[in-house]
């Protein structure tokens, strides 16, 4: 079945600092969706991407659906303490009639006032 | 945003016992619910799909006997863990998805399971 490798599997970051995380896939997706969980949550979504080339803002989150369409990154802005969390990026596909997500392994992200 | 909610958010059962637990979405009409199950620092895995009125489709892998799942209204759906066992521990956390917009997936806050 299909797959997402989502990377890093961690990040340690200074508040202020930028920060990027991205996920690949072997095979295509019609969208890309990136989630936040807090510990003990369920996911929350931030940004839905549509279109190949597509990039879409969301305050100081920034999101981009790979041309290729087997591909998307985030970038959070000058981060803050809130920001920690793990972010799962998920592809989804409409065929049939179930619409599945596929979740990456999410990336866990520490901020250190 | 529309809320999905969950119920019991916790519950710790003895093994060989059988657990309810509830997902409603409070605020629209859920067409799917998908049951997903999360162990400590993993992603989300999807275990069944169910739309309402009909019968839930399972993952391969997913037992449907041991997990029992209901979607019988356009609000709740249900998913019973029967005969719990330890290694059915886990992060149970719901989605539900209105009648339009696949990527309109909301997620309740989860319910944490512990069999004894």
């Amino acid at each position: 079945g299909q797959q997402l490798n989502q990377s890093p599997q961690s990040m340690f970051i200074q508040e202020g600092e930028d920060v990027s995380m991205n996920c690949t896939s072997s095979s295509i997706f019609n969208t890309w969706l990136w989630y936040k969980q807090d510990p003990g949550e369920g996911p929350v979504l931030l940004i839905a991407l549509y279109k190949a080339g597509e990039l879409t803002s969301n305050g100081r989150l920034t999101a981009q659906f790979g041309i290729t369409r087997k591909d998307s990154f985030l970038n959070i802005s000058a981060s803050i303490p809130s920001d920690v969390g793990i972010y799962f990026c998920a592809g989804l596909n409409y065929g049939g009639s179930q619409g599945n997500l596929i979740f990456g392994k999410g990336t866990k992200l520490s901020v250190k006032p | 945003g529309a809320v999905v909610s969950q119920h019991p958010s916790w519950v710790i059962c003895k093994s060989g016992t059988s657990v309810k637990i509830e997902c409603r979405s409070l605020d629209f009409q859920a067409t799917t619910m998908f049951w997903y199950r999360q162990f400590p620092k993993q992603s989300l895995m999807l275990m069944a799909t169910s739309n309402e009125g009909s019968k839930a489709t399972y993952e391969q892998g997913v037992e449907k006997d041991k997990f029992l799942i209901n979607h019988a209204s356009l609000t709740l759906s249900t998913l019973t863990v029967t005969s719990a066992h330890p290694e059915d521990s886990s992060f149970y956390i719901c989605s539900a998805r209105g009648g339009t917009g696949w990527e309109t997936q909301y997620f309740g806050p989860g319910t944490r399971l512990l069999v004894l």
